[in-house]
């Protein structure tokens, strides 16, 4: 029944290496998006994707890339990981501009 | 550029308490405003959502108001129990052609001390 899953929960890497998350929902919501929750619990959207087309990229380096398979999938691949990327990282779904649902977050913890 | 800013930052009260927590937004354009609930740890819980024409919406205990013009939306928490500390986080999204984005306060971390 889960709505917003994300895949893995955790992640631990090294600097230097390349990550995937994983998101699906299914609430058959149109809209899908990727926020950063930092050290200081703000947070902060990455991007939008509505019908798989992108809609929102908030001035993210492009060692961030976004996927889209379907309108129930929004993947994100990060490469040559850093310190700094060490985050939360929510996937939510919406329909529209509606109520955005939130998964239960990806903690990334880069050494 | 639209900021939202949340006060207070923490708040302690005693079990039982009615309590208020402010968020207020700088561009009145927005097309909704939602309170969510995040516990450590955890993800974001969608409390309420209130659109842009409305001024409160309601459910259970929570009742969130929205001002508009004033770029302020409250939501009061009645009868406060210890299960309601949390971090409240309210967020706005903007019209226009920004998809649903939605632009975060700070939050308010919530202890209900039995």
């Amino acid at each position: 029944d889960t709505a917003v899953s994300q895949t893995p929960k955790y992640l631990v890497t090294q600097m230097g290496n390349d990550k995937s998350i994983k998101c699906e929902q299914n609430l058959g919501h149109d809209t899908m998006y990727w926020y950063k929750q930092d050290s200081k619990k703000f947070l902060k959207i990455m991007f939008s994707y509505n019908n798989k087309e992108l809609i929102i990229n908030e001035t993210v380096p492009n060692r961030f890339s976004p996927k889209s398979p379907d309108k129930a999938h929004l993947n994100l691949h990060i490469n040559s990981l850093e310190l700094g990327d060490s985050a939360v990282y929510f996937c939510a779904s919406s329909h529209g501009h509606d109520e955005q649902y939130f998964g239960p977050g990806t903690r990334l913890t880069v050494t | 550029k639209q900021e939202v800013t949340q006060i207070p930052a923490a708040l302690s009260v005693p079990e039982g308490e009615n309590l208020v927590l402010n968020c207020s937004f700088t561009d009145s354009a927005i097309y909704n405003l939602q309170w969510f609930r995040q516990d450590p740890g955890k993800g974001l819980t969608s409390l309420l959502l209130i659109q842009s024409s409305q001024r409160e919406q309601t459910s259970g205990r929570l009742n969130a108001s929205l001002d508009k013009s004033s770029g302020r939306s409250t939501l009061y928490i009645a009868a406060s129990q210890p299960g309601d500390s949390a971090t409240y986080l309210c967020a706005v999204t903007r019209r226009g052609n920004q998809g649903g984005k939605l632009i975060f306060g700070q939050g308010t971390e919530l202890s209900v001390k039995p």
